[in-house]
């Protein structure tokens, strides 16, 4: 398989635990992109890496929030004392480097649900 | 700042009709725009995008767009609609041409009718 994997695909929580998602790019990509996206809301970007260097984050991602992409290569996210406002579908993406016009593959998203 | 509207959460064709979905943008800087689907369940997937260039934008599945800077919209059309297209879609701006710090609208479910 050589798209973006996500793992897992669902998780339920109680509220104030902890949770992390993995995320496993295509191969030879070395941008990873991590976005929210609530129910009928559009994605909402989170943060950017550039092989293990994390970039970009957005304000969105409070300090309960941390991800890593060790190696440059999976990513992870973990989300701290969870909030039922946390419940999302969490995408993660990657793309190549090279030039400013490529494409960003999307993997099939986590569902979590805080309860 | 970049930010999208989407005209119309909900649209419904006739299946072989004309499909068109709004998107205005607004955007400081000259905007990179795309547009993707997703279908339930699913992750995102590219349709087109304009970047520089001609503004009439051919994606996959017979899909197009055409930006237009006067109107600040980038609307998808696709001439004959089929039952497959039925998903939800979304337009997305960036300063940027690839997947960094894309802004996406509310999205619009396209249903598609026999």
């Amino acid at each position: 398989d050589t798209g973006v994997s996500q793992d897992p695909r669902h998780k339920i929580t109680k509220r104030g635990q902890n949770v992390t998602f993995r995320c496993d790019p295509i191969s030879e990509h070395n941008r990873l992109y991590w976005y929210r996206q609530t129910l009928g809301q559009g994605p909402e970007f989170l943060t950017y890496f550039q092989n293990e260097a994390q970039l970009e984050k957005s304000r969105l991602l409070s300090d309960r929030f941390s991800a890593e992409r060790p190696k440059g290569s999976f990513s992870t996210l973990e989300i701290q004392r969870t909030e039922q406002g946390d419940s999302a579908m969490y995408l993660c993406a990657s793309s190549p480097q090279a030039g400013m016009n490529t494409e960003a593959f999307f993997g099939q998203g986590t569902r979590l649900t805080v309860v | 700042a970049q930010s999208v509207t989407q005209l119309g959460s909900h649209v419904s064709v006739s299946e072989g009709a004309l499909v068109l979905l709004r998107c205005n943008y607004s955007s400081s800087v000259p905007p990179y725009l795309f547009w993707y689907v997703q279908y339930p369940n699913q992750g995102l997937q590219l349709l087109l995008k304009y970047t520089t260039g001609a503004t009439l934008v051919k994606g996959i599945n017979g899909f197009e767009a055409e930006f237009k800077k006067s109107e600040t919209s980038f609307h998808l059309t696709k001439p004959s609609a089929h039952m497959s297209d039925a998903a939800e879609y979304f337009c997305a701006v960036s300063v940027y041409g690839s997947a960094r710090q894309l802004t996406f609208g509310s999205g619009t479910q396209l249903t598609v009718l026999p």
